[in-house]
C-alpha cells in the first residue's frame, strides 16, 4: 500500500497570505488528522475528519481551516498568515475515528512564514 | 486534559548502550503509542501498549506500559546509529479530548 502523501513538503509565504496544503490518506483510511509541530509547543492537535466531517478540533483559531473529500483526501487552509505559523504541518491516517487505534503520518509540510 | 511528560529531554549514548526512556500521563492511559521521527519529517509507528503490564518488543527495542497505565518506557538494547531521532509517545483521547502528544526525547547515538 502507498504511505500518506502530503504537497507541497516545503512552502515559504509571507504575513498576511494564505495557504492550501493537501495529504492524501493510505487507501481505505477515512480518518485524516492535522497536526502542527514546533519547537516551542511541540506536536499539536490541529483537527480530524471522518467521512467528510469534521470529528474534533484542537485549540487553533478560525484561521486554521480544513476540509475532507469524498474520496478521504483532506486539505488544510491557513488564511492571514502569521510568523508564528511556520511549523512543520504533518497529516495522519487511520482506519477508525477519535484517535484511537495506530496512525500513520506523512511526511509533513514545511511552511515558512517571512 | 491530559498531559504527557518524557524524559530525559535527550539523551546522547555511545553506540552499543542500553537505554531508556520514559513518558509519564497525569491521568490513566487506555492506549499509549510510540512513535520515532527522524528530524523534518514525519512519524514512524513503533508499538502501541494498552493492558496493564503489557511489554512489547520488536527488533531491540522493548516497551512496557506499567500496572497502573500512567506510565510507559521504551528500552533500547545495544544502541546503533540509525535509532538516533526523536522518541514520542502519544495517548488515545479520554473524556472527549484530542489525541496528545508528548514533547518528545531526542536521541543521539555515537559511533
Amino acid at each position: 500500500k502507498a504511505g500518506v502523501t502530503q504537497t507541497p513538503r516545503y512552502l515559504i509565504k509571507t504575513r498576511g497570505q494564505q495557504v492550501t496544503l493537501s495529504c492524501s490518506p493510505i487507501s481505505g483510511h477515512r480518518s485524516v488528522s492535522w497536526y502542527q509541530q514546533t519547537p516551542g509547543q511541540g506536536l499539536q492537535f490541529l483537527f480530524e475528519y471522518f467521512s467528510e466531517t469534521q470529528r474534533n478540533k484542537g485549540n487553533f483559531p478560525g484561521r486554521f481551516s480544513g476540509r475532507q473529500f469524498s474520496n478521504s483526501r483532506s486539505e488544510m487552509n491557513v488564511s492571514t498568515l502569521e510568523l508564528g505559523d511556520s511549523a512543520l504541518y504533518l497529516c495522519a491516517s487511520s482506519f477508525t475515528s477519535g484517535g484511537a487505534g495506530e496512525q500513520f503520518f506523512g511526511p509533513g509540510t514545511r511552511l515558512t512564514v517571512l | 486534559s491530559q498531559e504527557l511528560e518524557q524524559s530525559p529531554q535527550s539523551l546522547i549514548v555511545q553506540e552499543g548502550k542500553n537505554l531508556t526512556i520514559n513518558c509519564t500521563s497525569s491521568k490513566t492511559l487506555y492506549g499509549l503509542y510510540w512513535y520515532k521521527q527522524k528530524y523534518g519529517e514525519g512519524l514512524i509507528f513503533l508499538m502501541m501498549l494498552q493492558k496493564g503490564g503489557e511489554e512489547k518488543s520488536h527488533e531491540k527495542i522493548t516497551a512496557k506500559l506499567d500496572e497502573k497505565k500512567q506510565q510507559s518506557s521504551l528500552h533500547i538494547t545495544a544502541s546503533q546509529p540509525s535509532h538516533a531521532g526523536i522518541y514520542l509517545c502519544g495517548a488515545d483521547p479520554i473524556d472527549g479530548q484530542n489525541f496528545v502528544f508528548g514533547p518528545g526525547t531526542r536521541l543521539s547515538v555515537l559511533p
